[in-house]
């Protein structure tokens, strides 16, 4: 069974440029969610989706969006970027449907570098 | 304001012997919670979970503890090997939000010297 997969797993940006991160879930994994991983911060939930629809975001700018397509593959993007946005961008998928007890599977990430 | 701790940044463990990595937790909604491990540019590999209604889980040389009324839990490894060096990530979910949100500690450096 094919894991998590997220494309790219490098980026170089410049300031003020936006950028597209994309991750195709588990197959039959619903949810996915976004989190970001900084040194400081440790991981921080950008946002989850099940079905299409966004359940649930954290404390993040609206510069960072997302989206779910109908195969539930999801995309990520940055607009205006910032130097503060270089971070490892992490994707998990999970079956739950709320009211779950169910793990989360993780993705290689994508290292985004903003200069 | 973390709602999930892990208050060791690191720990160094002698091959062989036991390595407990403990975490706690200030939200009382939680009631799953699981132990991810980490290597450097790499997504985290899940290890192992417990709900809110067990004390004790196990899984080969991973064991988890949950002691619900001090909101606390942690990870026994046991025998230590080198190949488990690496960040452990604790994480916690509330099944009844209605959506998937998993609140990580901020982990802990796990090295097992030979």
């Amino acid at each position: 069974k094919a894991g998590v997969t997220q494309t790219p797993r490098y980026l170089i940006k410049t300031r003020g440029q936006q950028v597209t991160l994309s991750c195709s879930p588990i197959s039959g994994h619903r949810s996915v969610s976004w989190y970001q991983q900084t040194p400081g911060q440790g991981l921080q939930f950008l946002f989850e989706y099940f079905s299409e629809t966004q359940r649930n975001k954290g404390n993040f700018p609206g510069r960072f969006s997302g989206r779910q397509f109908s195969n539930s593959r999801s995309e990520m993007n940055v607009s205006t970027l910032e130097l503060g946005d270089s971070a490892l961008y992490l994707c998990a998928s999970s079956l739950a449907q709320g009211g779950a007890y169910t793990e989360a599977f993780f993705g290689q990430g994508t290292r985004l570098t903003v200069v | 304001d973390q709602q999930v701790k892990q208050n060791s940044p690191s720990l160094s463990v002698q091959e062989g012997r036991i390595s407990i990595l403990n975490c706690d937790y200030t939200n009382s909604m939680f009631d799953y919670f699981l132990w991810y491990k980490k290597y450097p540019a790499e997504g985290p590999t899940f290890l192992i979970s417990i709900s809110s209604i067990k004390d004790k889980n196990e899984d080969g040389r991973f064991t988890v503890f949950l002691n619900k009324s001090a909101k606390h839990l942690s990870l026994h490894i046991v025998p230590s090997q080198p190949g488990d060096s690496a960040v452990y990530f604790c994480a916690a979910s509330d099944s009844g939000a209605g959506s998937y949100q998993l609140t990580f500690g901020k982990g802990t450096k796990l090295s097992v010297i030979p």
